[in-house]
């Protein structure tokens, strides 16, 4: 199985920087997703990362360390629509599956005025 | 891009009723898809994997008989919620895999499952 450990909640004011960090553990590691999900909806895909290193996508930055089992999301110049549950998944390949993909409980980033 | 349609949105029917949620790749061949059950407030719980023309793979403590896969085409998954109870009331979403892109996870827009 997996273990994806995260922060439950984090609040930060407009314009701030905010670091979600996530750990795990697996098997058969196959690349590690974040998205944004706000309260009734579907996920939305943020950044994903197969490599060390970082990933930068506008106000949005993704890192991973393999050999720690680490990663965060940096999200630069908040914005009140910033406010939303922020889902660490990673992705494993199994004897019985081409890339499952496991969720981390979520972090609910507040965002204030 | 890829695009995976889920109906129904919503639905509510009575204890003891079945229920059958759909999600189809519009554009893309999903040969694996995957089902995910989210409670409120809580993250998405994997329920089952799905290959195109074989059996379910479920996860530990979901009843397979309860909860009903079938991925006949590589287009066309349904979950069908057997017997529905209200503590099956929750926010269903399938999520598909597409061979081509190598993070390819999309998404369906869920289905909010009342049971009353």
């Amino acid at each position: 199985g997996q273990n994806i450990d995260q922060p439950t909640e984090m609040t930060a004011t407009e314009g701030a920087i905010v670091q979600i960090n996530c750990t795990y553990q697996t098997s058969g590691f196959n690349g590690l997703f974040w998205y944004q999900q706000h309260a009734g909806e579907a996920p939305t895909f943020l950044s994903y990362n197969v490599l060390d290193g970082l990933e930068e996508k506008g106000r949005f930055s993704s890192f991973l360390s393999r050999s720690k089992g680490y990663s965060y999301l940096l999200l630069k110049e908040l914005q009140m629509k910033d406010s939303a549950s922020y889902l660490c998944a990673v992705s494993a390949m199994t004897t019985d599956s081409w890339g499952k993909l496991q969720f981390g409980a979520g972090t609910q980033v507040v965002v204030t005025p | 891009g890829a695009v995976v349609s889920q109906h129904p949105s919503w639905v509510i029917c009575k204890s003891g009723t079945s229920v059958k949620i759909e999600c189809r790749s519009l554009d893309f061949q999903a040969t694996t898809m995957f089902w995910y059950r989210q409670f409120p407030k809580q993250s998405l719980m994997l329920m089952a994997t799905s290959n195109e023309g074989s059996k379910a793979t479920y996860e530990q403590g979901v009843e397979k008989d309860k909860f009903l896969i079938n991925h006949a085409s590589l287009t066309l998954s349904t979950l069908t919620v057997t017997s529905a109870h209200p503590e099956d009331s929750s926010f269903y979403i399938c999520s598909a895999r597409d061979r081509k892109n190598n993070y390819g996870y999309t998404f369906g827009s869920g289905t909010r499952l009342t049971v009353v």
